[in-house]
């Protein structure tokens, strides 16, 4: 069973450039989440997607945005980056017949 | 408004005693709880759920225990390793498209 991958590693961008970040769910998995953890802080809920179609989303600007594809896969869009964006974004996936989510490693954004 | 609370963001156990996380949350609509490990560059790790309508879940050496009336709940490790050793989150959600609200976490540190 292939766990939860995402790419890239490390990322650092400029203050107002756009970014995309790429997430695979582990296999038998039909639905992704994405978080977003700041320094000294639990993961925050940024959206959710099942059946290539955002149906859930936390308390985030619109210009975060996402896709998810036929084989469950998924990306986040981030425009017009701020230095707040700093973070670790991390995706979940999960069953829709289930709570419980399983998190990839991660990627780790820098906003200079 | 933090809706889900770890107030020990450290707690030092020696090895082989029990090792108690705290958590408290103000949302009464949560259904679900989970508990999640992370080691540094890592993504969380799922270790284990409760059900709102249950009020204690054991799976090996963790156990969760739910209490609804003071919206509280609590890991307990036994015995506790050095592998234990992790920044545990404590989760929650009210299901369906909610996405999972944490804690901010708790660094148990195993003294061998």
């Amino acid at each position: 069973e292939t766990g939860v991958t995402q790419s890239p590693t490390h990322l650092i961008k400029t203050r107002g450039q756009q970014v995309t970040l790429r997430c695979s769910s582990q296999s038998g998995h039909n639905t992704v989440s994405w978080y977003q953890q700041a320094l000294g802080q639990g993961p925050q809920f940024i959206f959710q997607y099942y059946r290539e179609e955002e149906n859930g989303r936390g308390n985030f600007p619109p210009r975060f945005s996402g896709l998810q594809f036929p084989n469950y896969s998924s990306e986040l869009n981030v425009n017009a980056l701020e230095l707040d964006d700093s973070a670790l974004y991390l995706c979940a996936s999960s069953s829709s017949l289930r709570y419980e989510q399983y998190f990839g490693p991660g990627t780790r954004l820098t906003v200079t | 408004d933090q809706q889900v609370k770890q107030n020990s963001p450290s707690l030092s156990v020696q090895e082989g005693r029990i090792s108690i996380l705290n958590c408290d949350y103000t949302n009464s609509m949560f259904d679900y709880f989970l508990w999640y490990k992370k080691y540094p560059a890592e993504g969380p790790t799922f270790l284990i759920s409760i059900s709102s309508i249950k009020d204690k879940n054991e799976d090996g050496r963790f156990t969760v225990f739910l209490n609804k009336s003071a919206k509280h709940l609590s890991l307990h490790i036994v015995p506790s390793q050095p592998g234990d050793s992790a920044v545990y989150f404590c989760a929650a959600t009210r299901g369906g498209a909610d996405g999972l609200t944490f804690g901010k976490g708790t660094h148990l540190i195993i003294q061998p």
